[in-house]
């Protein structure tokens, strides 16, 4: 699987837009980016994922580059609850054995009143 | 999506022991997946768990310390064998069809 680069920390203002950027220049075409958070201890939890299209759901927006090299997520208006660590992850699609993923450090995130 | 549960939520045991942490999940999957997430750190895939066949470990994990069993598609276990305080941790299982879902993990205090 590509490797991933995230800025270590963010800050972010309570209502206001949250954009977190990924590199991944080395993610290949058969590739998904796919975006988790982990709040405090818990388990991470699932945000959104792409493969070139950008894509929106309740939780946020993803915009990938025409490239693919890199990416954006995008929390539209952050709350004191998306303080968390993000974590911007490539794998290949599909349901086989290489469906395993590969965490790097990730964004710490801290959405400031 | 897939919901999934663990027991035990924490627990605190004595080295030399064993501890085995249950896994379930709302809908029948292929696959499940182990992750250890030690104090500060990310998340380190442990192991593969594939039903019907043996479990499949990354590189620094082994059967006889994290033995692992997938008796049906819908729940898998894993053992923290011998514990040390070096296995404290954060265990976590997952699954999903095609979008891994993750429990809310174990975490784990060795004495």
């Amino acid at each position: 699987d590509a490797k991933t680069t995230q800025p270590p920390s963010m800050d972010c203002a309570e209502g206001r837009a949250a954009n977190l950027p990924c590199n991944h220049s080395t993610i290949s075409g058969n590739e998904y980016v796919y975006w988790y958070r982990q709040i405090h201890s818990q388990g991470p939890q699932y945000i959104i994922h792409g493969l070139k299209n950008n894509e929106t759901n309740e939780m946020a927006s993803l915009i990938i580059t025409e490239d693919r090299k890199s990416s954006t997520l995008i929390l539209p208006h952050a709350t004191l609850r998306d303080t968390a660590v993000y974590y911007c992850i490539v794998r290949v699609a599909g349901r086989g054995s290489n469906y395993k993923l590969t965490f790097g450090k990730g964004t710490l995130l801290t959405v400031n009143p | 999506s897939a919901v999934i549960s663990q027991k035990p939520s924490r627990d605190i045991c004595q080295r030399g022991t064993s501890l085995t942490i249950q896994c379930q999940v709302d809908s029948q999957v292929t696959m499940m997946f182990w992750y250890r997430q030690q104090p500060g750190q990310s998340l380190t895939l442990i192991a593969t768990a594939n039903q019907g066949s043996e479990a499949t470990y990354e590189s620094g994990f082994v059967i006889d310390k994290f033995p692992i069993s997938r008796p049906n598609l819908t729940f898998s276990t894993l053992t923290v064998s011998n514990m040390s305080p070096e296995d404290s941790s954060i265990y976590l299982c997952s699954a999903g069809l095609d979008t891994q879902y993750f429990g809310p993990g174990t975490r784990l205090t060795v004495l």
